[in-house]
């Protein structure tokens, strides 16, 4: 079973941020919080990921709360091509499998 | 670098006949995963290898297998298919943990 929770849909203003929120709050000292999102009968699309640290890159900031019980993936300007369902996946960093589990997700509908 | 490829891309097959999906990695990743997607079920992990051993499985029926090639591109077989096995199939590969997905086999079984 998937060790997040997260909503199942939240709409956001073209233009606006978007803050999407993920409980994980049985998450492990070497688990990391990934993010994927998938734009409708795509592959998933890798976003970032990140264990303890804030972290950013070109597409979305990642803030991971102090006791890395829940985090918050944020898309710094929403665009209609934002539109999709984002999963946030907790899982080891290396190991012997890369293997995810992916939960129900959150759909973000962008308004324009 | 190209990202992943699957071939077919669409696929059509009826009841009981076999169907073999191709994926070919990113260049230099050595870890490949299978991902089998529904509606009702949403992503599930299907097997993953890596350098030609399978190394995780998912809880799926013996009907499917699947296996990697020395240079890494892999294939998964499903025999005697079902209506319930429609779905989009998703390949993987990974290097340094980190998974980048392919665009998806879609198959239709009728």
């Amino acid at each position: 079973d998937a060790k997040t929770t997260q909503p199942p849909s939240m709409d956001c203003a073209e233009g606006r941020a978007a803050n999407l929120p993920c409980n994980h709050s049985t998450i492990s000292g070497n688990e990391y919080v990934y993010w994927y999102r998938q734009i409708h009968s795509q592959g998933p699309q890798y976003i970032i990921h990140g264990l303890k640290n804030n972290e950013t890159n070109e597409m979305a900031s990642l803030i991971i709360t102090e006791d890395r019980k829940s985090s918050t993936l944020i898309l710094p300007h929403a665009t209609l091509r934002d539109t999709a369902v984002y999963y946030c996946i907790v899982r080891p960093y290396g190991g012997a499998t890369n293997k995810l589990i992916f939960g129900t997700g959150t759909l973000l509908a962008v308004q324009p | 670098k190209a990202g992943v490829t699957q071939t077919p891309r669409y696929l059509i097959k009826t009841r009981g006949q076999q169907v073999t999906l191709s994926c070919s990695p990113i260049s230099g990743h050595r870890s490949v995963s299978w991902y089998q997607q529904t509606p009702g079920q949403g992503l599930q992990f299907l097997f993953e290898y890596f350098s030609e051993t399978q190394r995780n499985k998912g809880n799926f029926p013996g009907r499917f297998s699947g296996r990697q090639f020395s240079n890494s591109r892999s294939e998964m077989n499903v025999s005697t298919l079902e209506l319930g096995d429609s779905a989009l199939y998703l390949c993987a590969s990974s290097l340094a943990g980190t998974q980048y997905f392919g665009p998806g086999t879609r198959l239709t079984v009728l």
